[in-house]
């Protein structure tokens, strides 16, 4: 079963500062990877995915991951955060090969300071 | 409807209780999952549908634990002699197909056994 390790649970970052979050999976054949992203009392809004091609993908909100086999990590990333983008941020996985299952990360908190 | 939509948003049960939590999909939707969410942790998968068949319930914590879809469609979870360590949010996603594509999750049931 695969499993995905996010390192940090709790990011705190200025306003209009960057962030990284990151995700790193266990290794299979081949993956495919999301970023999900949950406000208060809401379900996970998906904010990006990577199937195939390009390793740069852009989601919405201005957020981007690379995906990076070799090291099989998946992270987030943005140049300028705000305040809204306060919320919990999980990393996903599936393969294909386990019956369609998703596999989570335990998420990171990111707090936007003004 | 638009998306996921899940029913109730809350739900407190006394300890040996039954419930039933409902998941209506987005139309169309083939794949159907319930995930369990502890506080401060990622979902966990409890159950998987492929229209109406179950494919996989490797998730379901114990025997007391029970989904259904029987039209393919809406689905109910079920949880019989509710315990305190049930007390959760639920979560609810559909996906198009396969793994590939991502799931759209509902706000999900908040269910508290005290």
């Amino acid at each position: 079963a695969q499993s995905v390790t996010q390192l940090d649970s709790q990011v705190p970052v200025f306003e209009e500062a960057p962030v990284e979050l990151r995700c790193n999976y266990s290794s299979s054949v081949s993956v495919y990877l999301f970023w999900y992203v949950q406000y208060p009392n809401q379900g996970l809004q998906l904010l990006l995915k990577y199937l195939s091609g390009s390793t740069l993908v852009k989601g919405i909100n201005g957020f981007e991951a690379e995906f990076n086999k070799s090291q099989t990590s998946f992270h987030l990333r943005k140049p300028s955060v705000h305040i809204s983008d306060t919320a919990e941020y999980f990393c996903a996985v599936s393969d294909g090969f386990t019956g369609n299952q998703f596999y989570f990360g335990t998420g990171t908190s990111l707090t936007v300071i003004p | 409807g638009a998306g996921v939509s899940q029913s109730p948003r809350y739900k407190v049960a006394k300890r040996g209780q039954d419930v039933a939590l409902r998941c209506d999909p987005i139309s169309g939707h083939v794949s159907l999952f319930w995930y369990q969410q502890a506080l401060g942790q990622g979902p966990e998968f409890l159950t998987y549908f492929q229209n109406e068949a179950q494919l996989d319930k490797s998730g379901l914590p114990s025997d007391r634990f029970f989904a259904e879809r029987p039209e393919g469609s809406v689905s109910t979870l079920k949880i019989q002699r509710t315990q305190q360590e049930d007390s959760a949010v639920y979560l609810c996603a559909s996906s198009a197909r396969d793994s590939s594509s991502p799931l759209h999750f509902g706000n999900g049931t908040r269910l508290t056994v005290t």
